[in-house]
């Protein structure tokens, strides 16, 4: 099945840019998105990009996708301290259909002051 | 808009007991509802997909008769976990497909921490 790999933490400062990196297995995924995890609370879907797409950007997010590498980026650009959280990539392999998401084990995002 | 709500927050509850957590679609109809199991550092696991009218399908490693999904409603699934044991201690977390079976956005619950004692 899918596997989704990605780094368990990343460090910045302050107002810094992040860039949180994700690799998938199968080449099959049709979307792939990037949650939101706050201490003891759900999942909060930031964005996510069709696998047709290599760009997406939405205010201080930038995802990319390369697509020949499965590999998928999320860029926080200007990190504030709000940011600190978990992040999770996650693929699907029908956009949905009848199947759930094979998420990554989440990057722990530090915000340095 | 798409909002799941999922109670309760949090549970405790002693080894033998069962507990229920309920996940509702407030705003949409949600014809199939996912359930994750979160552990500690961890990532999110599929523990099933819930159907509504329909049984559910779990994936494979998954205990049925230890799980049980009721899917009654198109705005309600429900997780029981039944003769509750310290291991089964988790945070448990809902999610639905948003915008119907073509849909490509999914929404979650905010998640339940079970306790088992």
């Amino acid at each position: 099945g899918e596997d989704v790999e990605q780094s368990l933490f990343l460090s910045v400062r302050e107002g810094d840019s992040s860039v949180i990196n994700c690799t998938y297995t199968d080449s099959s995924s049709t979307y792939l998105y990037w949650y939101k995890q706050e201490p003891g609370a759900g999942l909060q879907l930031l964005t996510y990009i069709f696998s047709n797409m290599d760009m997406k950007q939405d205010q201080r997010l930038t995802v990319l996708l390369n697509k020949k590498d499965k590999h998928l980026s999320l860029r926080i650009a200007d990190t504030q301290t709000g940011d600190s959280a978990i992040y999770f990539c996650a693929s699907s392999y029908s956009g949905g259909g009848a199947d759930g998401l094979t998420f990554g084990k989440g990057t722990h995002l530090i915000i340095q002051p | 808009g798409a909002v799941v709500s999922q109670h309760p927050s949090r549970v405790i509850c002693k080894s033998g007991t069962s507990v229920k957590i309920e996940c509702r679609s407030l705003d949409f109809q949600a014809t199939t509802m996912f359930w994750y199991r979160q552990f500690p550092k961890q990532s999110l696991m599929l523990m099933a997909t819930s159907n509504e009218g329909s049984k559910a399908t779990y994936e494979q490693g998954v205990e049925k008769d230890k799980f049980l999904i009721n899917h009654a409603s198109l705005t309600l699934s429900t997780l029981t976990v039944t003769s509750a044991h310290p291991e089964d201690s988790s945070f448990y977390i809902c999610s639905a497909r948003v915008g119907g079976i073509s849909g490509i956005g999914y929404t979650f619950g905010s998640g339940t921490r079970l306790t088992v004692v």
